[in-house]
């Protein structure tokens, strides 16, 4: 049982280049989430997910774009990569029927833009 | 709007001292709260929850807390801090009237000293 996983884990962009964060999770968890961690800041919420085709923003969702075809895999978009989009990303799941929302996280993606 | 506080970004104790990390939110509903811990270079993992019931929560590692609606607090205590204690923690609130989306507070680092 694998969990949350992330790939890539580490990754160096340049300014204006784009990729795609990718999470899966084999935990058939229905809400998924997109979290980017900067010093000093905890986790800030950039999207989730309450199901395939749902999605909807967080607290910080300019420049980034996500999509929910499947249960199993939640892909974060960067268009036009930045400076300030340096940060730890963090995919979680969870599934709130159990009784509490706990999340599931992944061991992070370290983006660094140059 | 939900929010979180955690007050001190870092936290000293000796080896064997009570361990006291303070967590205050905001909620317009009855929240579910959490602390998760950090340890360097991972993913964050559950410590412990309330939802409802018993306000006095257990979690691992010896840690609990206590939910407190008239203070809006949740602060965490352990008796006897040890040295593994040494991590980032993390306090959040989900809301469970409103999309579960769960919002972190900005960490506390915990060291421990010999």
């Amino acid at each position: 049982n694998a969990g949350v996983t992330q790939t890539p884990k580490f990754r160096i962009l340049k300014i204006g280049q784009s990729m795609t964060l990718q999470c899966a999770q084999d935990m058939n968890h229905n809400y998924m989430y997109w979290y980017r961690q900067d010093p000093g800041m905890g986790l800030k919420l950039i999207y989730y997910s309450v199901g395939a085709g749902i999605t909807d923003k967080g607290e910080v969702p300019n420049g980034y774009n996500v999509s929910r075809s499947t249960t199993e895999d939640f892909p974060l978009r960067l268009e036009l990569a930045a400076p300030s989009q340096t940060s730890v990303y963090f995919c979680a799941s969870s599934y709130p029927a159990s009784g509490a929302n706990v999340l599931t996280f992944g061991a992070g993606s370290r983006l660094t833009v140059l | 709007a939900q929010s979180v506080t955690q007050l001190g970004s870092h936290v000293s104790v000796s080896e064997g001292a009570l361990v006291l990390l303070r967590c205050n939110y905001s909620s317009s509903v009855p929240p579910y709260l959490f602390w998760y811990v950090q340890y360097p270079n991972q993913g964050l993992q559950l410590l412990l929850k309330y939802t409802t019931g018993a306000t006095l929560v257990k979690g691992i590692n010896g840690f609990e807390a206590e939910f407190k609606k008239s203070e809006t607090s949740f602060h965490l205590t352990k008796p006897s801090a040890h040295m593994s204690d040494a991590a980032e923690y993390f306090c959040a609130v989900s809301d469970p009237t409103g999309g579960f989306k769960t919002i972190f507070g900005a960490g506390t680092r915990l060291f421990v000293k010999a």
